[in-house]
Formats: structure tokens, sequence, C-alpha cells
């Protein structure tokens, strides 16, 4: 099976734009979980997806946003960017859901100027 | 709030040498999980353990879920330079929703 995959690999965005990730699950999973990656945060959960509904939350702003697509991809989006959203996003699938076996894509490097 | 404590925070080993690292916490856990990253790459997962003290190996790694379910152990056998990487435990806990945290890593150096 094919894993996760992740577009961008990477993106440089200015302060205050938007930016739209896109995350593909390995087939048939129908969860996807979304993490911000940062030196001084570590792994942080944003948000979980299962069958085209938010399942879980973390403790992010309103400007992170994600959803979900019938085929199980993915997409997270961040408006009005600032200087400290940039860091690495990470995808994971699995089948069950957020804590479970997941499998991480390769993650999207956000650097924000 | 929760938070998973990982020690040691970096170890610097000799090629061959057995490896030791632990995952503590306050907090009681249902599920235990460790993942490796590679640099530039996204964790991937070694070990998934669900039952307190269950003992999982997969190769040269092995893992034990604490009898308290408070903390994990990762042990490596005979490391190889190829074990250098950032490891990772994340605990699941079960509230009105499956909530994952992540430990802040330990990053192992393998010397030849």
């Amino acid at each position: 099976k094919a894993g996760v995959t992740q577009t961008p690999r990477y993106l440089i965005k200015t302060r205050g734009q938007q930016v739209t990730l896109s995350c593909s699950p390995i087939s048939g999973h129908r969860s996807v979980s979304w993490y911000q990656q940062t030196p001084g945060q570590g792994l942080q959960f944003l948000f979980e997806y299962f069958s085209e509904t938010q399942r879980n939350k973390g403790n992010f702003p309103g400007r992170f946003s994600g959803r979900q697509f019938s085929n199980s991809r993915s997409e997270m989006n961040v408006s009005t960017l600032e200087l400290g959203d940039s860091a690495l996003y990470l995808c994971a699938s699995s089948e069950v859901g957020t804590g479970y076996e997941q499998y991480f894509g390769p993650g999207t490097r956000l650097t924000v100027t | 709030g929760q938070q998973l404590n990982q020690s040691p925070q970096s170890m610097f080993i000799q090629e061959g040498e057995d490896v030791s690292m632990n995952c503590t916490s306050s907090s009681i856990f249902n599920t235990w999980l460790w993942y490796k990253q590679d640099p530039g790459e996204g964790p991937v997962l070694l070990i998934a353990l669900y039952k307190a003290g269950e003992l999982t190996s997969n190769g040269r790694l092995t893992a034990q879920f604490g009898i308290t379910r408070k903390d994990s152990f990762l042990n490596i056998s005979a490391s190889i330079p190829s074990d250098v990487g950032i490891y990772f435990c994340a605990g699941l806990m079960k509230t009105s929703y499956d909530k994952v945290i992540f430990g802040p890593g330990t990053s192992l150096s393998v010397i030849p």
C-alpha cells in the first residue's frame, strides 16, 4: 500500500496570508489527524477527522481549520498567518483513530516570513 | 494539563551498546506508542502497547507498558548507526474522546 502523502513538502508564506495543506491517507484509513511540530513545543495535536467529521480538536486558535472529503483525503487551512506558525505540519492516518496505530506522512515544512 | 516526560533528553552511545529510555506521566494512559523520527521525515511507529504490564518486541526493540499505566520503557539492543534519530513516546487516554499526547523526544546518537 502507498503511504501517507502530503503536499506541498515545503512552503514559504508571508505574515497575514493564508495557506492550505493537503494530506492523502493510506487507502482504507478513515481517520486523519494533523499535528504541528516545532523545536520549542514538540508535537502538538491539531485535530482529527473521521468519516468527514471533526472528531477531536486540540488547543489551537480558530485560524486553524480543516476538513475531510468523502475519499478520506484531508486539508488543513491556516488563515492570517503569524510568524509563530512556522513549523512542520504532519498528517497521520489510522484505520481506527487518534492514538491508535497511526502512520505519519513526511510533513509540510511551512515558513512564515 | 497532562504532560509526558521523556528521559534522557539526549544520549550518545557507542555502536553495539544497548539503549534504555523511558516515558513517564502523572496521568494514566490506556495505550502507549513509540515512534522514531529521522530528520526531515515524519515519525514512524515502532511499537504499540495496549495493556498494563505488556512487553512487546520488534526486532532489536523491546517496549513495556508500565504496571501503573503511568509509564513506558523502550530498549534497543546492540545499537547500529541507523538507530540514530529522535524517539517519541505517545500516550492515549480515553476521556469523552480519544486524547493523544506526545513526549518531547529522546535524541539518540550512535558513534561508530
